[in-house]
């Protein structure tokens, strides 16, 4: 089955940018998407297909997708970032939704 | 305005049952595909099933043979029939609305929680 390896923790400080990778089998090939949990709450899709933002979510927050890695990029990382991230694939050989571990993201 | 409420949750005995449901509004509830993602306490998220508009079910290998997922257009609900329940199926069910095209989730219900425990 398909699997998605995501960093446990990312530590990044106030206003610098935080990168959280999400690492498959030529993921590259693959449309990839981020979703936000933050404590208590359910999750929320913040990229979705390679780079797209739904509405409401800050052009700070982009996706990129190449090879075996896919990287979900925040710029000018604010104190309301810090949250649970995970990336997720469909997996058309199984059918199959997969997600990433989960990256805690720590704004210092 | 899309809200996906779900119900159902509780305390059950390893080895029984449990059904729960996701009560859809605010958008065509046909024309979606429909999922049911777990997070088990302190874990991350776990895929478990997914319906499509044409009925086509697909399960997560840990729940395979054991869960059911259905679906009632004409009432917009979403449901799960849980059997054979272990303790590892303790978690939190969110039901999660397809986007469409790229198998995405734009969607989630705040989750019902499921305990196994004796």
């Amino acid at each position: 089955s398909y699997v998605l390896t995501q960093p446990p923790s990312v530590s990044v400080a106030p206003g610098k940018t935080a990168r959280i990778t999400c690492g498959g089998n030529n993921i590259g090939s693959k449309s990839v998407h981020w979703y936000q949990q933050k404590p208590g709450q359910a999750p929320v899709l913040v990229i979705y297909y390679y780079n797209a933002r739904p509405s409401g979510i800050p052009e700070r927050l982009s996706g990129s997708n190449s090879g075996n890695t896919a990287t979900l990029t925040i710029s000018r990382v604010e104190a309301g970032d810090e949250a649970d991230y995970y990336c997720q694939v469909w997996d058309s050989d199984s059918d199959h939704v997969v997600f990433g571990g989960g990256t805690k993201l720590t704004v210092l | 305005e899309v809200q996906l409420v779900e119900s159902g949750g509780g305390l059950v005995q390893p080895g029984g049952s449990l059904r729960l449901s996701c009560a859809a509004s605010g958008f065509t509830f046909s024309d979606y595909y429909l999922s049911w993602v777990r997070q088990a306490p302190g874990k991350g998220l776990e895929w478990v099933s997914v319906i499509f508009n044409d009925g086509r079910t697909d399960y997560a290998d840990s729940v395979k043979g054991r869960f059911t997922i259905s679906r009632d257009n004409s009432k917009n609900t979403l449901s799960l029939q849980m059997s054979s329940l272990r303790t590892e199926d303790t978690a939190v069910y969110y039901c999660a609305r397809g986007s469409g095209t790229y198998f995405d989730f734009d969607h989630w219900g705040q989750g019902t929680l499921v305990t196994v425990s004796s």
